[in-house]
């Protein structure tokens, strides 16, 4: 069965910094690209960043690019998500979600998500 | 970056009767290698994740039930649940897989009527 099991989620304050991780088993990890994506209490979805298979090709949404960092390691079946800089719009559950092999380029990724985890929350206060 | 718009924004529905639901991409998100669109739907029932249905379009996902169709082209799509049933209470929401940034609809919740 395939699981997606995130963690580090927490309160923090405004400025401060998290790594969440995202432990994957049932799959081959290495096969897959794996991605963020993000839902701020009582909205909508929000992608936030994906990652190739060989962590070649990283996109990252415009409202995070300089501040958060996406890494795997397929050894350890894990994906990564260092958040630095947080502020209050961050405030969000953050899934890890995996996507079909292939799509990804220097271009882009062409990503839709077939499994997802149940999600940390990311609570960014003072 | 690619705006997907979804209406209507809540519909209620009777059980056994069909709920259609629509999204419209900004721009075309027709994938020319394979000839297919880009298009995504996810089924989000409260306190859980979403749950993919639908991928190119019209593809069901393994396991999801027949009554979820997907349809559509070019910038327009449609997601049919064709005899609603008590479990589908959810929110449903689209997502363009064409490039990113990776974008999804604003969800349109189904509830029984």
């Amino acid at each position: 069965e395939v699981q997606l099991v995130e963690s580090g989620g927490g309160l923090v304050k405004p400025g401060g910094s998290l790594r969440l991780s995202c432990e994957a088993s049932g799959f081959t990890f290495s096969d897959y690209n794996m991605n963020w994506v993000r839902q701020a209490p009582g909205e909508g979805l929000e992608w936030v960043s994906s990652i190739s298979i060989s962590s070649s090709f990283i996109f990252y949404s415009d409202s995070v690019k300089g501040r958060f960092t996406v890494s795997r390691d397929n050894a350890k079946n894990s994906l990564y998500l260092q958040m630095n800089g947080l502020r209050a719009e961050d405030t969000a559950v953050y899934y890890c979600a995996r996507s079909p092999p292939g799509y990804c380029s220097s271009h882009t990724c062409r990503n839709w998500f077939d499994r997802w985890g149940l999600g940390t929350l990311v609570t960014v206060s003072s | 970056d690619i705006v997907m718009t979804q209406s209507p924004d809540s519909l209620a529905v009777s059980l056994g009767e069909r709920a259609t639901i629509n999204c419209k991409s900004s721009q075309t998100i027709l994938y020319t290698s394979n000839n297919k669109n880009s298009l995504a739907w996810y089924q989000q029932k409260p306190g859980q994740p979403p749950k993919l249905l639908i991928y190119w379009a019209s593809t069901r996902e393994s396991g999801v039930p027949d009554r979820f169709s997907g349809s559509g082209s070019g910038t327009d799509f449609t997601l049919t649940i064709s005899s609603l049933q008590a479990e589908d209470v959810a929110v449903y929401y689209c997502q363009q897989s064409y490039t990113t940034p990776l974008t999804f609809g604003g969800g349109t919740k189904v509830e029984i009527k």
